[in-house]
């Protein structure tokens, strides 16, 4: 049961263009999601969040759209630089405000993102 | 200064051996995690800590233990080694259980069971 969902395995764009990945979700209780991103043999990092109230959050390149509605979030890159190769996972929480618990982060599969010269 | 670090990085045993894998970080978070990259590349959460109590735990068969001697360090121990427990695993901390600030991960142990 993949609550968390990245349909597009890889995704190829021309540098300087703009990179777009995007996740489903279909658990209704999840308002926070981040982005990780991930090199080969390296821990997954720390990139850009939002938390339900909001639908869009912007950090130099990075921007996450929050669509709740359609249970969908997209990252946006741009412009695209050869350093953004990597694999980038969306994920979901359920417990910021719920005061308590501690479920973790629910993973998609990850999108690898390949930035051609 | 790596920040969540792992041991071993790469780890090859038979199956029924008992193996350990230890975490530190240095960042002063109060709770650890220790996820597991499955065959599908799915990341999936096994175990937390916070303030040295478990908090959560999946279902994750008994083999696996983790045991934290202090905050800074989550160690996992699997007894009995299965070939399906080949995966990779990763630590992660971060504060309290908000992911706010997300988590910071280590950079992994890959495990192959023989």
């Amino acid at each position: 049961d993949q609550q968390v969902k990245q349909n597009s395995p890889s995704l190829s764009v021309q540098e300087g263009r703009i990179s777009i990945l995007n996740c489903d979700y279909t658990n209704s209780m999840f308002d926070y999601f981040l982005w990780y991103k991930k090199y080969p043999a390296e821990g997954p990092t720390f990139l850009i969040s939002i938390s339900s109230i909001k639908d869009k959050n912007e950090d130099g390149r990075f921007t996450v759209f929050l669509n709740k509605s359609a249970k969908h979030l997209s990252l946006h890159i741009v412009p695209s630089q050869p350093g953004d190769s990597a694999v980038y996972f969306c994920a979901a929480s359920a417990y910021p405000y719920s005061g308590g618990g501690a479920d973790g982060l629910t993973f998609g599969k990850g999108t690898h993102l390949i930035i051609q010269p | 200064d790596t920040a969540v670090s792992q041991t071993p990085k790469y780890l090859v045993t038979q199956m029924g051996n008992d193996k350990s894998i230890k975490c530190e970080q240095n960042l002063g978070h109060d709770t650890m995690y220790w996820y597991k990259q499955d065959s599908k590349k799915f990341l999936k959460i096994m175990f937390s800590y916070n303030n040295k109590e478990l908090i959560i735990n999946e279902t994750v068969p008994n083999r696996f233990s983790p045991k934290s001697p202090d905050k800074a360090h989550l160690n996992l121990h699997i007894n009995s080694l299965e070939l399906g427990d080949s995966a990779v695993y990763f630590c992660a901390s971060s504060f309290g259980h908000l992911p706010n600030y997300g988590y910071t991960f280590g950079s992994g142990t890959r495990l192959t069971v023989v």
